[in-house]
């Protein structure tokens, strides 16, 4: 049972690179999110996909884009990283109905130095 | 979304139950109260949700308050794996959004 995987599950960038980290779930779901969260804190939203074909802002939305490339695959992408983006990101997923359960990934933990 | 209250940290002993408050004096009729908890270096997992009514699962138990403004998420009996994160959050029945994490409550739980 994969659930939802994320990669890389580490990464070190330098400022100014750009990269995209990939979301895959295979539980049918329609509704797929982005969450960041720095040491200490809770998870804050970046991006949600509502359903293929949608995508809308979160809390923490700049310096970030995303592309819900199909119903499985949300990828989130950083155009010029910045050092105030170093942080833990996950990926989650759930079925859309307003009481299921959301299931994440293990993370991405990356760096910008 | 509404509000949650949540002490930042808690400590228990193995083997004995745990009770985690949870405040939200600002529900609406429509949130529905989900638990969530982090172990360390790990995503946050499915605890528990309810709506009105408590709640039993093979993980833990849900108490609501009978006007709603508080709950409380009990383990019946703590072990080492339940240290972790403990995050309660409130979702509107008809809101599309994700969850909305707080800081939640760090559980300790001592041998």
């Amino acid at each position: 049972n994969a659930g939802v995987t994320q990669t890389p599950k580490f990464q070190v960038l330098k400022t100014g690179q750009s990269m995209t980290l990939q979301c895959a779930q295979d539980m049918n779901h329609n509704s797929m999110y982005w969450y960041r969260q720095d040491p200490g804190m809770g998870l804050r939203l970046i991006y949600y996909s509502a359903s293929e074909g949608t995508t809308d802002k979160g809390e923490v939305p700049n310096g970030y884009n995303v592309s819900r490339l199909n119903k499985r695959e949300f990828s989130l992408r950083l155009e010029s990283a910045a050092p105030s983006q170093t942080s833990v990101y996950f990926c989650a997923s759930r079925t859309g109905y307003s009481g299921a359960e959301a299931f994440f990934g293990q993370g991405t933990r990356l760096t910008v130095v | 979304d509404a509000k949650t209250t949540q002490p930042n940290s808690m400590e228990s002993n193995e083997e004995e139950p745990v009770h985690l408050p949870c405040n939200h004096s600002t529900i609406s009729g429509t949130d529905y109260i989900h638990w969530y908890r982090q172990l360390p270096s790990q995503g946050p997992e499915y605890v528990i949700h309810g709506l009105t009514s408590n709640v039993n699962n093979r993980m833990a138990s849900l108490a609501i308050a009978e006007d709603r403004k508080s709950s409380t998420l009990i383990l019946h009996r703590a072990t080492l794996r339940d240290a972790a994160v403990y995050y309660c959050i409130l979702r509107d029945f008809n809101s599309g959004y994700a969850l909305n994490f707080g800081k939640g409550t760090s559980l300790l739980v001592t041998p």
